[in-house]
């Protein structure tokens, strides 16, 4: 089976760096997603990692460790708009390649 | 170029009443899903098509049942519908890697 964890709820402060951590335990997998949901939106897709590393675009960041079962979202000089949830999925090839989805970290961003 | 839309985008029925879902893209992509959002559970996959003709079953498939004449449209439709459905569906698609989400249907069911 597959299990995602994500915290709950986070605030930070206009301008700050934030880290929001997932950890994940799949059978097989095979790559992980980050997803931006604005209250009452629909979920827009912003990074994928399949190889460990860091993948940069913009202000947004994404890191993988397969061998601790770990991802990271940075997000940098954070804007009011970044208030969303933010969620982590991970594609598992023993599940068919479909989508598992964590249960969503909340961003709250305060001047 | 809508890219994927979903109608109704909100529905109080019955419980006992059958209700469909639509869903339309209109980029060709091969894969499409169909999800339902509830506080505490996140994103649960209910069924997916791989391509016309090809469907499958996700994580919550009972109470649901879909159809895929068409590449770009994926219907979903509760047969009987119960409380326990009342939720916010969603509607993917997918070209290979990242899914594009549909803006939802907020379903009430009393």
């Amino acid at each position: 089976g597959q299990n995602i964890d994500q915290p709950t709820e986070m605030t930070a402060t206009e301008g700050a760096i934030v880290q929001i951590n997932c950890t994940y335990q799949t059978s097989g997998f095979n790559g992980l997603f980050w997803y931006q949901q604005h209250a009452g939106e629909a979920p827009t897709f912003l990074s994928y990692n399949v190889l460990d590393g860091l993948e940069e675009k913009g202000r947004f960041s994404s890191f993988l460790s397969r061998s601790k079962g770990y991802s990271y979202l940075l997000l940098k000089e954070l804007q009011m708009k970044d208030s969303a949830s933010y969620l982590c999925a991970v594609r598992d090839r023993e599940y068919g390649n479909k989508l598992v989805f964590g249960a969503g970290t909340i961003l709250r961003v305060k001047s | 170029d809508a890219g994927i839309t979903q109608s109704p985008r909100y529905k109080i029925t019955e419980t006992g009443r059958q209700v469909t879902l639509m869903c339309h893209q209109t980029w060709s992509h091969s894969y499409m899903f169909w999800y339902r959002q509830d506080l505490g559970h996140g994103l649960r996959l209910i069924y997916y098509s791989a391509a016309a003709d090809i469907t499958d079953k996700g994580e919550v498939p009972d109470g649901y049942v879909v159809s895929r004449s068409k590449t770009e449209n994926f219907p979903l439709t509760l047969e009987s519908a119960t409380r326990s459905q009342t939720s916010v569906y969603f509607c993917a698609s997918s070209p290979s890697h990242e899914q594009y989400f549909g803006p939802g249907t907020r379903l009430t069911v009393t």
